[in-house]
């Protein structure tokens, strides 16, 4: 089975120019998670969904940031404007039905670097 | 307050030599899961483990142990007879009922660099 598939793997901008990652969960799953991994913070968890709805935001650094999932099978993290403390690894993970105890099972990460 | 920590920062060992991952934790929840994660070079994170805070017996999956400890807040991850490709950064985790589903509180990692 196709785990947690991420694109793209790596990405190189410009400060000012808009981001858009991308995130298919392995399906049959109904949680979504976006992670950042920096050296100084380590993971944080960004924003997570529950059958497509947003459950809890709290993670999001500042407006900047959205995401969205418009289908179960896919969702989207933007950056607009993004600029050069944005540069991490942007990781989607998700986990099976049944609530909190199941495993997050997480993609191969995107790489983004904004110069 | 960090949640779970990992004291070790890097491990370095020598191929065949057995290795312990240190990982403590805080919680107030009597419910709670713990887990285990890989991060090799490559740069993506490989689920390792899942322990439910009701179940205290250790787990062993061919050279890889664990050993959950209530009493000392433990959960150490041990690997017998390194090999290269366990090199990796290795993140404990924890969730807890109080705080919600899904919220998984990471350590920052412990390096292991296994040597030819």
């Amino acid at each position: 089975d196709a785990g947690v598939i991420q694109s793209p793997r790596h990405e190189v901008t410009e400060m000012g120019q808009e981001v858009t990652l991308r995130c298919k969960p392995i399906s049959g799953h109904d949680y979504l998670f976006w992670y950042r991994q920096t050296m100084m913070r380590g993971l944080e968890l960004l924003i997570y969904f529950n059958n497509n709805v947003p459950i809890d935001d709290s993670g999001m650094p500042e407006d900047r940031f959205s995401a969205k999932m418009p289908n179960a099978s896919f969702s989207t993290l933007k950056i607009q404007p993004s600029e050069p403390r944005d540069s991490a690894v942007y990781f989607c993970a998700s986990s099976f039905p049944g609530g909190w105890t199941d495993t997050q099972y997480f993609g191969p990460g995107t790489r983004l670097t904004v110069l | 307050a960090q949640k779970v920590t990992q004291a070790q920062t890097e491990i370095s060992v020598v191929e065949k030599e057995d290795v312990t991952l240190d990982c403590v934790y805080e919680t107030r929840d009597t419910t709670y899961y713990l887990f285990w994660y890989k991060q090799p070079p490559s740069g993506e994170l490989v689920f390792l483990i899942r322990r439910n805070s009701f179940d205290e017996q250790n787990e062993i999956s061919g050279r890889y142990s664990w050993n959950f400890q209530k009493s000392t807040s433990s959960f150490n991850f041990t690997i017998t007879a390194s090999q290269v490709v366990d090199s990796a950064v290795y993140f404990c985790a924890l969730s807890e009922a109080q705080t919600g589903a899904n919220n998984l509180f990471f350590g920052t990692g412990t390096r292991l660099t296994v040597i030819p």
